[in-house]
């Protein structure tokens, strides 16, 4: 079935640090990638998405592409601030009828001044 | 603004009560979800919607249940709780099945 793998946390990192998050997927054909993040006590905010291979998504200085070959989404940052503090979730969504985002378990992001 | 409002926001429920969880969305979206979020095991489908009058059972929906009379409104009921249901519940909602959904504030119940 569909799923989602994504790095344990958390992912402790300095202010101006270089951030990567890993994500790989496992699906048939050819599903939408997407990353959220969730700041505490509030909801799950849509981050960028990717609909097709090769697709690079990015929004507030993180970008993350979509590789069909690797069937990896990894998340990076070239400088992380200490508002990035969160929680990232992948997520993928499948072209088919009935189905629903399938969300990896996250990982918590921790950036210190 | 536009959006999902979920309440209510927190609830500390005694074990075998009934309990309804309200969602309402006001982007006319089709498809409508509700998720349960546990430390370790990230978010899980409970039940899905994806249109008006259907739904459907995710990954894990023992123990509830849901209507979608209309559109904006997607309630989810459990009937008899149990400990093992504290969790923090989230209602999303998306244009179609497969596109990328909208997030309420969710709701944050304890059974004891």
């Amino acid at each position: 079935g569909n799923s989602v793998t994504q790095m344990e946390g958390p992912v402790t990192l300095s202010e101006e640090a270089f951030l990567t998050i890993n994500c790989t997927y496992t699906a048939t054909g050819y599903p939408s990638l997407f990353w959220y993040v969730q700041y505490p006590g509030e909801g799950l905010q849509l981050l960028l998405k990717a609909t097709k291979a090769d697709d690079k998504g990015s929004n507030k200085g993180f970008e993350a592409t979509y590789r069909k070959e690797t069937t990896s989404f990894h998340l990076e940052k070239g400088s992380v601030q200490v508002s990035d503090s969160a929680v990232y979730f992948c997520a993928l969504s499948h072209n088919q009828a009935g189905t629903a985002l399938i969300f990896g378990k996250g990982t918590t992001l921790s950036v210190s001044s | 603004i536009a959006g999902i409002t979920q309440a209510p926001t927190s609830q500390i429920l005694a074990a075998g009560r009934r309990m309804t969880l309200r969602c309402t969305q006001d982007m006319r979206h089709n498809a409508m979800y509700w998720y349960r979020q546990d430390l370790g095991l990230g978010l899980r489908l409970i039940h899905y919607s994806n249109t008006a009058g259907t739904t459907g059972k995710g990954e894990v929906p023992d123990g509830y249940s849901v209507s979608r009379a209309n559109t904006d409104d997607f309630p989810l009921t459990l009937a008899s709780a149990v400990p093992s249901q504290t969790s923090v519940y989230f209602c999303a909602s998306s244009a179609t099945a497969n596109t990328e959904a909208f997030f309420g504030q969710g709701t944050r119940l304890t059974v004891v």
